[in-house]
């Protein structure tokens, strides 16, 4: 079963734009991971935050969580036409087992 | 660098048959996982070993599954006999302690 829910499901967007999609998901986690799939490719990491942690930032991404709505968020700043990809978020509820949403298709289009 | 070798890339075969995928995680890393992805259930977690050992099957489908890491450099994922709703995309991770993991470009089944 999925324990993250991916908001929206696809997202259509020109460069320059952001991309905002969010995470709801449903047990305590030790930390929330976001991964990204090009198109026939493996899942790549691209952030980590923990439970004690509230936003974070790298590069044109930032993350927050809210562990008291059991939701996270990953914005993608001044996008690309590289972002296009399948963008999942990851709960870790410890021991390093993750538990993965179902994907926000993002497209963005020169 | 290498990163997570997975073989073969594609695979068609005939229901019934033996399938045996393969995965050589990244050198040092000590948890490896195997995971399905379709469309309509996503991407599920198979089973996870670390340092070799099995320590989490629950995701195996049936008893058609079956996985093993010999040795810290290899792994294989075996489904005997193939049913066509085992095609997905089959894709191997691996990561050290509590680092994040590393997937290979997976390997896409399709059983007719």
């Amino acid at each position: 079963s999925q324990q993250g829910e991916e908001d929206p499901q696809a997202l259509s967007i020109q460069e320059g734009e952001n991309a905002t999609m969010n995470c709801s998901y449903k047990t305590s986690i030790n930390n929330l991971q976001w991964y990204r799939q090009n198109s026939g490719r493996g899942l790549v990491h691209l952030i980590l935050i923990r439970s004690n942690e509230r936003e974070k930032h790298s590069g044109r991404l930032r993350v927050t969580l809210d562990t008291s709505k059991k939701s996270s968020s990953l914005l993608i700043t001044a996008s690309r036409a590289a972002d296009t990809a399948s963008y999942f978020c990851a709960t870790d509820g410890g021991w390093g087992k993750l538990q993965f949403g179902a994907g926000t298709q993002v497209v963005v289009t020169p | 660098d290498a990163g997570v070798i997975q073989s073969p890339r594609h695979e068609v075969t005939e229901m019934g048959q033996e399938v045996t995928l393969r995965c050589k995680p990244i050198s040092g890393h000590d948890y490896l996982f195997w995971y399905r992805q379709t469309m309509m259930r996503g991407l599920e977690l198979l089973i996870y070993f670390n340092n070799n050992v099995p320590i989490d099957d629950s995701g195996m489908p049936e008893d058609r599954f079956s996985a093993k890491m010999p040795n810290a450099s290899f792994s294989n994922l075996k489904i005997q006999p193939s049913e066509p709703r085992d095609s997905a995309v089959y894709f191997c991770a691996s990561s050290f302690g509590e680092q994040p993991q590393h997937f290979g470009d997976g390997t896409r089944l399709s059983i007719l």
